[in-house]
């Protein structure tokens, strides 16, 4: 057990639909990153919060956004979902430099 | 984004073997990650390495950062059936840099 929490652990939703992805870092974790994992492929980055301020953006779509609260907790809003948006999303909590990640169990998000 | 290639892309080998794979890049990685995920499951780190030709152990798993700084190597002494499931390399671009690049894995299976 990382210590990383995701919620839901899978999704079903249609195209054109929003849904939003729950992450709960270590306790005493600034940083959460949130990464995308298609089908038998690597991890793709997406996006970095470091005590609720974005520090990186990667390869992460115009419809979807994230942020990250008060209590460190992020989230993950995918929104006008394509078939091709079905993957696994995994978040990733770090308390110092980004060689140092633990990831969480991840979200199955199938979009029909 | 920045290309790692992996491989093999996938292994078969009989319990007790050993196993060797690689990641190489066009681009020179200041850091350098091993991880392993199993199904249903986030990746767990298993060996960081900071410094070109570092060699670092963990258990039966030795990796190394190649001399170009382009390259890294992990190798498993005497499998197990456990060591089965999908092995990542990630490197990070600079010591400031704030996303991790993956690999496309390599898939182990452990024949008993």
């Amino acid at each position: 057990d990382s210590g990383v929490t995701q919620t839901p652990k899978h999704l079903i939703t249609a195209t054109g639909q929003r849904v939003t992805l729950r992450c709960s870092p270590r306790s005493g974790d600034l940083s959460v990153y949130w990464y995308q994992q298609s089908l038998d492929q690597g991890l793709q980055f997406l996006i970095q919060y470091y005590n609720g301020e974005e520090r990186a953006k990667g390869n992460i779509l115009e419809r979807f956004s994230a942020q990250q609260f008060p209590d460190l907790h992020s989230e993950l809003n995918l929104s006008s979902l394509e078939l091709g948006d079905s993957a696994l999303y995994f978040c990733a909590s770090s308390g110092g430099g980004v060689s140092e990640q633990f990831f969480g169990p991840g979200t199955r998000l199938t979009v029909l | 984004g920045q290309q790692l290639n992996q491989s093999p892309q996938s292994m078969f080998i009989q319990e007790g073997e050993d196993v060797s794979m690689n990641c190489t890049s066009s681009s020179i990685f200041n850091t350098w990650l091993w991880y392993k995920q199993d199904p249903g499951e986030g990746p767990v780190l298993l060996i960081a390495l900071y410094k070109a030709g570092e060699l670092t152990s963990n258990g039966r798993l030795t990796a190394q950062f190649g001399i170009t700084r382009k390259d890294s190597f992990l190798n498993i002494s005497a499998s197990i059936p456990s060591d089965v499931g999908i092995y990542f390399c990630a490197g990070q671009l600079s010591t400031g840099a704030n996303n991790l690049f993956f690999g496309t894995g390599t898939r182990l299976t452990v024949i008993p």
